[in-house]
This record gives structure tokens, C-alpha cells and sequence, in this order.
């Protein structure tokens, strides 16, 4: 089964606005990360952050980790076309296991 | 650093036809990881490595798949036979650490006719 699942499924906004996904799990985790996949590119790391931090910045990207609630968000801020892509979370288990991918959020951003 | 190398780019082959995959992670990595892409699954997760040692090949389909990794810098990923239902994209995908950041490959596009 998935240990993170990302809502909603898919997303479209118009170019400028804000873009918020959020990807929920079952059990307790080290780190979560967000991907983004570009239409037949391979998946590319956007930003980790780890169990004791609760938000974290990276140019117009925003994610915060509520680990009572066990859920992430992914705030994309001013949105482009270029934005256009699907997004993943994936979980980092304790225990040391293997990070396991949800299936994703596309985004759709219009000009 | 060229990133995650894999080849070939596309295949396309018929049912029964042997396929095999390629990739050479980032020099460094020490785990290595092959996944599966379709619309209908999504990513999963069918292999990996550590330190060119199988850890867990429970995502592996059935017996028609087999990957190796013979050294720090190459693995395949081979189907045989190959069938239509196998028609994906395969991603294989480094990393320093388990649960640290992996660094994908571009994909090799299969079409099992």
C-alpha cells in the first residue's frame, strides 16, 4: 500500500496564482520529500525536510510537515506555465526503510 | 556530473523478444534503484541495491524480471520473455543514503508489441 498520498489528484490554475498540494501518510516517517516530473522527463527532487522541522523555503516553493496530523503541503507562490508538471511526495519511514513514492498531484498552470 | 545515465532511450520490441535495460548511477551513489512508470500504477518500485547487492526485489513483477549490478557503475534490468503488459517507462534512479535524495535517469520508453 502507499504510504503517502497526495490530494487533490490534479489541479488547474490560471498563471499567478498559488498552487497548494498536500499528500498525507500512514505511519511515522524520518523525512518527506516533493518531486516534480515534467511530461516524459524523469522525476527531479524539489526540496526534503525532516521529521523535527515543520517548514521549509526554497525560492518560491513552500512545504510544511504536521507530523501529529501526519500531512505535508507543497505551496507553489505566483504560479508559471513552466510550473506545469506532476508533483510527488515521498516518505522516508523510520526504521531506515526504503522512501516510498505517493502517486502524485498534476498540476496544470494556464497562461 | 552527467547524472543518472540510462540506455536506451526507446525500445521497441515484440512479445517474446528479450529486453534489457541500462543505467549507470552517479559515481558516489551507493544505492541504486529501478522503478516502472504506467498511467494505470503509477511509479512503483521494483528493485534496489546497495553497494551493487540486491536488498529488495519484492516490487519485481514476477520471473521474467531479473536485474543485476555487477559493479558501482552499471546495472540492467532485463525482461525475458517480454510481454505487451510490460510496455512502460523505466526509471532507474541513484542515491548517497535510503532515504535521501535520489537523482533519476531520463527513462527508457518500452513498447512491448
Amino acid at each position: 500500500s502507499q504510504q503517502g498520498e497526495e490530494d487533490p489528484q490534479a489541479l488547474s490554475i490560471q498563471e499567478g496564482e498559488n498552487a497548494t498540494m498536500n499528500c498525507s501518510y500512514k505511519t511515522s516517517i524520518n523525512n518527506l520529500q516533493w518531486y516534480r516530473q515534467n511530461s516524459g522527463r524523469g522525476l527531479v527532487h524539489l526540496i526534503l525536510i525532516r521529521s523535527n522541522e515543520r517548514e521549509k523555503h526554497s525560492g518560491r516553493l513552500r512545504v510544511t510537515l504536521d507530523t501529529s496530523k501526519k500531512s505535508s503541503s507543497l505551496l507553489i507562490t505566483a504560479s508559471r506555465a513552466a510550473d506545469t508538471a506532476s508533483y510527488f511526495c515521498a516518505t522516508g519511514p523510520t526504521g531506515g526503510f526504503k522512501t516510498i513514492f505517493g502517486a502524485g498531484t498534476r498540476l496544470f498552470v494556464k497562461a | 556530473d552527467a547524472g543518472v545515465i540510462q540506455s536506451p532511450r526507446h525500445e521497441v520490441t515484440e512479445m517474446g523478444q528479450e529486453v534489457t535495460l541500462r543505467c549507470k548511477p552517479i559515481s558516489g551513489h551507493d544505492y541504486l534503484f529501478w522503478y516502472r512508470q504506467t498511467m494505470m500504477r503509477g511509479l512503483e518500485l521494483l528493485i534496489y541495491f546497495n553497494n551493487n547487492v540486491p536488498i529488495d526485489d519484492s516490487g519485481m513483477p514476477e520471473d521474467r524480471f531479473s536485474a543485476k549490478m555487477p559493479n558501482a557503475s552499471f546495472s540492467t534490468l532485463k525482461i525475458q520473455p517480454s510481454e505487451p503488459r510490460d510496455s512502460a517507462v523505466y526509471f532507474c534512479a541513484s542515491s548517497r543514503q535510503i532515504q535521501e535524495t535520489q537523482y533519476f535517469g531520463p527513462g527508457t520508453r518500452l513498447l512491448v508489441l
